[in-house]
């Protein structure tokens, strides 16, 4: 079945960075674009990037242009969102989700990013 | 970037009885390809989001007929026919024709009277 497992969240002070990762099985990763989707505590979700399936192309937010990278490694079924100069702001659940039939069929769990001093 | 409302924001429902919420996009989410990607979500608590419904009416596998997607243009609505102590939580709409960005409405939460 469809797995998609994030990592890599925890507390991060303010304008550092952090990575996470999301690994994917039970399907054909290489074949899909994928998206990072947030949610902050008690609110509502908020799409970050997307990635093609190839790698190719990456679109995102504009709160997040220039500080947040989407890519992907597909000999490894894993995702990856790198994350610099973080703000209080981007503190927030983060769930990697798959794109088919339209974007997010399936997601993960989530990881938790906390920024704070 | 395309703005989504839903209503009502909380909706107290009676199980066994039917349930309806309504989304609308700042402008018409047809595609040049004459499809309308609006998409519904159902997050429990707790849980991590789920979608119920694409391209407005096409449910995802796995997901109860009892859950129906209807709309065009703008104005679009999410139906439950007999709700189900299950299905509490709360439910986006979301639009993936205008993006980036894909936008998500406000959320309805949907609980048990």
């Amino acid at each position: 079945q469809v797995q998609l497992v994030e990592s890599g969240g925890g507390v991060v002070q303010p304008g550092r960075s952090l990575r996470l990762s999301c690994a994917a099985s039970g399907f054909t990763f290489s074949s899909n674009g994928m998206h990072w989707v947030r949610q902050a505590p008690g609110k509502g979700l908020e799409w970050v990037a997307v990635i093609w399936y190839d790698g190719s192309e990456e679109y995102y937010v504009d709160s997040v242009k220039g500080r947040f990278t989407i890519s992907r490694d597909n000999s490894k079924n894993t995702l990856y969102l790198q994350m610099n100069s973080l703000r209080a702001e981007d503190t927030a659940v983060y769930y990697c989700a798959r794109d088919q039939n339209g974007p997010f069929d399936r997601w993960g769990q989530g990881t938790l990013v906390t920024v704070s001093s | 970037d395309v703005v989504m409302t839903q209503s009502p924001l909380s909706l107290p429902v009676t199980l066994g009885q039917p349930a309806s919420i309504s989304c609308r996009s700042s402008q018409s989410l047809v595609y040049s390809d004459g499809n309308t990607y609006l998409s519904w979500f159902q997050q429990r608590p707790g849980q991590s989001p789920r979608r119920l419904i694409y391209k407005v009416s096409n449910r995802d596998s796995g997901v109860p007929d009892r859950f129906s997607g209807s709309g065009s243009g703008t104005d679009f609505t999410l139906k439950i026919s007999r709700v189900e102590a299950e299905d509490v939580g709360v439910y986006y709409c979301m639009q993936g024709t205008h993006w980036p960005p894909f936008t998500f409405g406000p959320g309805t939460k949907v609980d048990i009277k």
